[in-house]
């Protein structure tokens, strides 16, 4: 299975100030068709997940434009431009270029 | 809107059995590739299972393979999942989401349901 290793687990961020996170994975997600299928979650506190981003920067419909994504080959980040109160959560990442898709640990993004 | 709404969990003891189940609606159900995830109490996300739209393809995580059946209902747009000699390891929020056509991962997620296995 590919395993994904994100940094930091644990992020207290000032409302307004950036936030990044960053996730490794131990085997390339370039897919045998080109493309790279690594997404992004937020989990907010008692709800499920939710996509947020997906292809490395592709964000889906309605989320924020603070949400942006980048990477190549096994490194990616998620970067929050400017933290807002309702961000508060734990994110994921998520590789879907083999099954079993494996997520990252988890990083648990809150207010300072 | 895309609702997928998750039954039939609860408690049971080791060695049991147990069906959950996966109610969708706001999508035509029968075109889509459908995951079940889970979530131990505090604890990440793992995959568990994906079936193909017309029920023909399975997928299963080794710590479920020959223990779990992921199956469908296109009629009654409802996916579900069969687990058999179940382990407190199975303990989780038991997780039902729809497979994206825009990329190979997941784009929605029902609420959950959670499964306890315990003495």
């Amino acid at each position: 299975d590919i395993v994904m290793t994100q940094t930091p687990l644990s992020s207290p961020v000032t409302l307004g100030q950036p936030a990044s996170i960053s996730c490794r994975s131990s085997q390339s997600l370039v897919h045998s068709d080109g493309n790279t299928y690594l997404g992004w979650l937020q989990q907010r506190p008692g709800q499920p997940p939710r996509l947020l981003i997906y292809k490395i920067s592709n964000r889906v419909s309605g989320v924020p434009d603070r949400f942006s994504g980048s990477g190549a080959g096994t490194d990616f980040t998620l970067k929050i431009s400017r933290v807002e109160a309702e961000d508060v959560g734990v994110y994921y990442c998520i590789q879907s270029t083999q099954f079993p898709h494996t997520f990252g640990q988890g990083t648990k993004l809150e207010i300072k | 809107e895309v609702q997928l709404v998750e039954s039939g969990g609860g408690l049971i003891q080791p060695g049991g059995s147990l069906r959950l189940s996966c109610e969708a609606s706001g999508f035509a159900f029968s075109y889509y590739w459908m995951h079940w995830v889970r979530q131990a109490p505090g604890r990440g996300l793992v995959s568990v299972s994906r079936l193909n739209p017309d029920g023909s393809h399975t997928n299963y995580a080794d710590s479920v393979e020959g223990r779990f059946t992921i199956s469908r209902d296109n009629a009654k747009n409802t996916l579900y999942l069969q687990m058999n000699s179940l382990t407190d390891e199975d303990t989780a929020v038991y997780y039902c989401a729809r497979g994206s056509n825009d990329w190979t991962g997941i784009d929605y997620w029902g609420q959950g349901t959670l499964l306890t296995v315990s003495s």
